[in-house]
């Protein structure tokens, strides 16, 4: 089946730097990406989302760029805090028996360093 | 406004028992999708239901079942379980079906021995 897949289980980022945190897909008819934030011990939260129909869209210190001609998505984190630490999840929105169904990838932890 | 609950966190059973998971949507959404969770994997979809029906279903065995009821609240089951099955179960609702943000709960941590 289809797969969303993430480039680096773990990142380490010096706390003031930019964080990139890249994805996969595998599915040229995904319509809808979205990016999680997940805290342990909490469940994931909603960070930023983009259509297939866009290539960048930008939210509060975060960016997120869709390349569909290598089906790659990643995203920007400016100025990464201590409270950026977390496992940031992509899913991409994919067709699958007469409907569509959110696949997500493995999750990158993503760590600050002081 | 209150977000989703999941009844109970946590969760201790042995082999071969069955559980039932509870959930709460935020207030005025209808739907409620139910993930599974286990260390290095990604979530895992179990179902989707909105407005009672179950719209969607991912590739778990027959043992995990749910249903919705008219309040929007959800419950998951799974019977006869197994060492496998121990995860953080994940439920979010989102207003409508489909492609939408989903809210998470914070998830029914279930230990099976």
């Amino acid at each position: 089946g289809e797969s969303v897949g993430l480039h680096l289980p773990t990142l380490s980022v010096q706390e003031g730097d930019n964080s990139i945190i890249n994805c996969a897909y595998s599915n040229s008819a995904s319509d809808y990406f979205i990016w999680y934030k997940q805290e342990s011990g909490k469940g994931p939260q909603f960070i930023i989302d983009i259509r297939s129909n866009m290539d960048k869209r930008q939210g509060q210190r975060v960016t997120v760029l869709l390349n569909k001609t290598v089906k790659h998505l990643s995203l920007q984190i400016a100025a990464t805090q201590p409270g950026d630490s977390a496992v940031y999840f992509c899913a991409e929105n994919t067709p699958l028996d007469s409907n569509y169904q959110l696949i997500w990838g493995a999750g990158t932890k993503l760590i600050i360093k002081p | 406004k209150a977000g989703v609950t999941q009844t109970p966190r946590y969760l201790i059973k042995t082999r071969g028992q069955q559980v039932t998971l509870s959930c709460s949507p935020i207030s005025g959404h209808r739907s409620v999708s139910w993930y599974q969770q286990t260390p290095g994997q990604g979530l895992q979809f179990l179902f989707e239901y909105f407005s009672e029906t179950q719209r969607n279903k991912g590739n778990f065995p027959g043992r995990f079942s749910g249903r919705q009821f008219s309040n929007s609240r959800s419950e998951m089951n799974v019977s006869t379980l197994e060492l496998g099955d121990s995860a953080l179960y994940l439920c979010a609702s989102s207003r409508t079906s489909g492609t939408n943000e989903q809210f998470f709960g914070p998830g029914t941590r279930l230990t099976v021995l």
